[in-house]
């Protein structure tokens, strides 16, 4: 299924917790992105990294980390600094010749 | 800045219908722009890059700059057209910004 595989499909979280979504590819991707998704607003990029060990905000970065220590791998973590953090989030790749591969995604909901 | 406008938030039309899907950027150099599609179910994917000039699925974008478009196009809707559409633009970097999306519904 895929190239990019995002888990768990679906994650609660309590208030004030942390919690970490998975991104893998095996795609050989340089580039990777983690982006939100809301009705009505389209996508929002948080964070991306278009190399192993470097990674840079996006437009909504607050409230979010990532660390990229491995090419295939590219975690989200979602703090409790996130004041909203109920969303779906979605993670996607690309060699750079600007084609996207997005994975399935994750639901987020804060219960 | 670099902005992507996607007016409609919901199309209807009925099957065999022209489809019209409206996308206006913002951007001062020269974008790459995309058309891509979420199937309910599915993953988000590629439909089109106006760099290739490709039709797929019988859907067509043509890249306006004057106007500053590029709306995507079918002359005979079908059902199973239904979907959500966003355009996305790339300026001098690998990242897309993305619309906020329409949803096209086909009416059998």
């Amino acid at each position: 299924d895929g190239g990019i595989t995002q888990s768990p499909k679906y994650l609660f979280r309590k208030e004030g917790q942390n919690v970490t979504l998975s991104c893998e590819q095996n795609l050989n991707h340089d580039a990777m992105y983690w982006y939100r998704q809301d009705p009505g607003q389209g996508l929002r990029l948080i964070y991306y990294s278009q190399i192993v060990n470097d990674f840079q905000k996006g437009d909504i970065a607050e409230g979010y980390s990532v660390s990229r220590e491995k090419k295939e791998s590219f975690p989200l973590t979602v703090t409790s600094a996130q004041k909203n953090p109920t969303a779906f989030y979605l993670c996607a790749s690309t060699t750079g010749n600007y084609g996207y591969t997005f994975g399935s995604g994750t639901r987020l909901t804060v219960v | 800045a670099q902005r992507v406008t996607q007016p409609e938030k919901l199309l209807s039309v009925f099957k065999g219908a022209p489809v019209e899907l409206k996308c206006n950027y913002s951007y001062s150099g020269s974008p790459e722009l995309f058309w891509y599609v979420q199937y309910s179910r599915q993953r988000l994917q590629l439909l089109l890059r106006h760099i290739s000039r490709e039709s797929i699925k019988g859907f067509t974008a043509d890249l306006n700059k004057g106007e500053t478009s590029f709306h995507l196009k079918k002359p005979f809707a079908q059902e199973e057209d239904s979907a959500m559409y966003y355009c996305a633009l790339s300026g001098n970097t690998d990242k897309l910004i993305f619309g906020t999306g329409t949803r096209l519904q086909v009416f059998p």
